[in-house]
Order: structure tokens, then sequence, then C-alpha cells
């Protein structure tokens, strides 16, 4: 079935680039689906980040589009993400999840990680 | 692009039936049938309960049901269970391939 795991730093400095990786089990990524990045700060609500294809085609939220980066690696099955110059409101649980449909972005994702908590400290 | 209105708290009993709201705009989800419905349980990862609106996925309850009218979605849960305390979450299609999530509704089964 299909896992994907979210990974990297528990904590991050202000200023500095978050960078998470989200590695894909029992499916292919570059199978032809979207593979979208949630967060969700602790006691709030889910954000979307944004989405990547496995062509490197990406859109993303527009209120994050200047400090956030996602990227995919199909020969290690992940998909990528970076957000640069983050302070305390970034401080969230990380999610990754795949689209259900293929070849598009609709909000529709079906398989999620179990995230991963980023605190932006100092 | 703003998140999706969606009330805070709804409550109901078990066996009763109640309807969560999620209200946007002619920009996302007046305009778009490509509304999304998550539940999550505290501590948990969300879990797909509804897409398009109103289709469920293979395996969700059919006591899940979704409806649009204008800019306002709505997600139904019928025959209200112990088990259906969690939160609830719409997501819109919002156009150039970009998605907006709603703030989220806490429902509590009295």
């Amino acid at each position: 079935q299909v896992q994907p795991q979210e990974s990297g730093p528990g904590l991050v400095k202000p200023s500095e680039t978050l960078s998470l990786t989200c590695d894909v089990s029992g499916h292919s990524i570059s199978s032809g689906y979207y593979w979208g990045w949630i967060r969700q700060p602790p006691g709030k609500g889910l954000e979307w980040i944004g989405s990547i294809y496995h062509s490197g085609s990406t859109y993303y939220n527009p209120s994050l589009k200047s400090r956030v980066s996602i990227s995919v690696d199909t020969s290690k099955n992940q998909v990528s993400l970076k957000v640069s110059s983050v302070t305390a409101a970034d401080t969230a649980v990380y999610y990754c999840a795949k689209e259900t449909t293929p070849s598009t972005v609709r909000g529709a994702f079906d398989i999620w990680g179990q995230g991963t908590m980023v605190a932006v400290s100092s | 692009q703003s998140a999706l209105t969606q009330p805070a708290s709804v409550s109901g009993s078990p066996g009763q039936s109640i309807t969560i709201s999620c209200t946007g705009t002619s920009s996302d989800v007046g305009t778009y049938n490509l509304v999304s419905w998550y539940q999550q349980h505290p501590g948990k990862a969300p879990k797909f309960i509804i897409y398009e609106a109103n289709k469920r996925p293979s395996g969700v309850s059919n006591r899940f049901s979704g409806s649009k009218s204008g800019n306002t979605a709505s997600l139904t849960i019928s025959g209200l269970q112990a088990e259906d305390e969690a939160d609830y979450y719409c997501c819109s299609y919002a156009g150039s391939s970009t998605l907006v999530f709603g703030g989220g509704t806490k429902l509590t089964v009295l």
C-alpha cells in the first residue's frame, strides 16, 4: 500500500531554511499524480503549501510562494519541501499527501503521511 | 485567497444528523465542484471522506454525504456515532491550480 513518510529536523532556528523530505513507498511518484505539502500549526487548521508533479511542475500557495520551494526526485521516489526565512509562525506539523485524481491539482488528497512536527525557535 | 469559512463547532447526539457548512466565494467554491472534506482525530493525519463536493471514496461510510449550493458546500453526517467526534475540514480548488482550506469545525457527539 502507498505509504508516504515525512522526515526532517524537528527544530529550526528563526531566519534559517526548513527542509523536509517525503519518502514514498508502495507507489511510484512517476505514475502520474500530484503530491502536495500541507501544514497545520499547533491547535490550528490546515494550510495548503503547494503541490508537485513528477515532471517537476509545481504550484504554490500565493501567500507562501516567495519563501517556498518544492522539488521531486523520481530516482529516490521522494518529494522535498524548503521554506526559507522561517519564523515562529512556520511552527507546524507538515504533511505530504497524494492527490486521488491523476495529473491534476484538485485538493482531493487520498493518502497522507503521518506528518512531522517542526518547531522554529532559537 | 482567504480561508473558507466553517463554523468553529457543531454538536449532536448519537443517532442524529448534523451538517457542517463551508462558505467560500465565486472564485473557489462557487465556481468549481472541487470541494473535498477531511476528518481529523486528535494527533492523527486527516482522512479523506468526500471529493468533488458529493463523491465518497471507497470505504467511507455512506453516513457521510456532501453537497454544494452557490458559494457554500456542506457535509452531512447522519446516524451520528461517538467515533464521528473529530475535526472536519473542507478544501476547495481556487483556480490556477491552487487550493484553499477551511478553518475547521470541531464536532462534539453529546
